[in-house]
């Protein structure tokens, strides 16, 4: 199978300030790569997500970057809100056994006003 | 709006006993699954299904059996309950006609205690 490995697992910024979360897999045949992001008490919900034929991928204040050749993809966060505070997660789809779904352990994201 | 709903949503059982943890959409979608989510583990595949004769195990299966009653209904068995199946317990669908199925929509979650 895939594993996916997701750093850090904590992450306090400054409102305003940019944050950074990383995550590796494995298997060169995933071929595409969500960001979830669960708030508190809630369900996870689809963020961003990028497709292995794109390095890149921007919606707003967020974006996800993928580099194929080092099996890393990113996501960034520009000017950080309180309303960012949630646990988000990275996830990666392994086309070759019925596309499961392998997801990062997730990182806390806090945003201190 | 067109939903995916989970049943109960909490429930605290002891060792042994035999529990069933329902799923249901409103959203059409053909393919659904059963994660669970541990503190510090993230979310794990534990059985999926992509149509109601489909049915298939994944990452963490043992202990674990599941039923697709309908297209819109999966139901998630545990025969007999261990301590370290407590944890939140996620279902989700996606939809093959929607950008290739990549995303999925998740139900509200069933926390489950097993004592």
């Amino acid at each position: 199978g895939e594993n996916v490995e997701q750093h850090p697992s904590t992450l306090s910024v400054q409102e305003g300030d940019s944050a950074v979360i990383k995550c590796t897999y494995s298997d060169s045949a995933s071929n595409y790569f969500p960001w979830y992001k669960q708030e508190l008490g809630k369900r996870p919900q689809l963020i961003i997500d990028i497709r292995s034929n794109v390095g890149e991928k921007k919606d707003q204040r967020i974006a996800v970057t993928l580099n194929k050749t080092a099996k890393h993809f990113s996501l960034h966060i520009t000017e950080t809100q309180p309303e960012d505070s949630a646990v988000y997660f990275c996830a990666a789809r392994l086309k070759n056994t019925g596309n499961q779904f392998y997801f990062g352990t997730g990182t806390s994201l806090t945003v201190i006003p | 709006d067109a939903d995916v709903t989970q049943t109960p949503r909490n429930r605290i059982t002891k060792t042994g006993k035999r529990i069933m943890l329902e799923c249901s959409q409103t959203k059409g979608h053909d393919r659904m699954y059963w994660y669970r989510q541990d503190p510090g583990l993230g979310l794990q595949l534990i059985y999926y299904s992509f149509d109601v004769k489909d049915i298939n195990k994944g990452e963490i299966s043992d202990g674990y059996s599941v039923s697709r009653q309908a297209q819109a209904k999966f139901s998630l068995s545990l025969e007999s309950a261990i301590p370290n199946q407590t944890a939140l317990y996620f279902c989700a669908t996606s939809d093959p006609g929607l950008a290739g199925g990549n995303e999925q929509f998740f139900g509200p979650g069933t926390r489950l205690t097993v004592l």
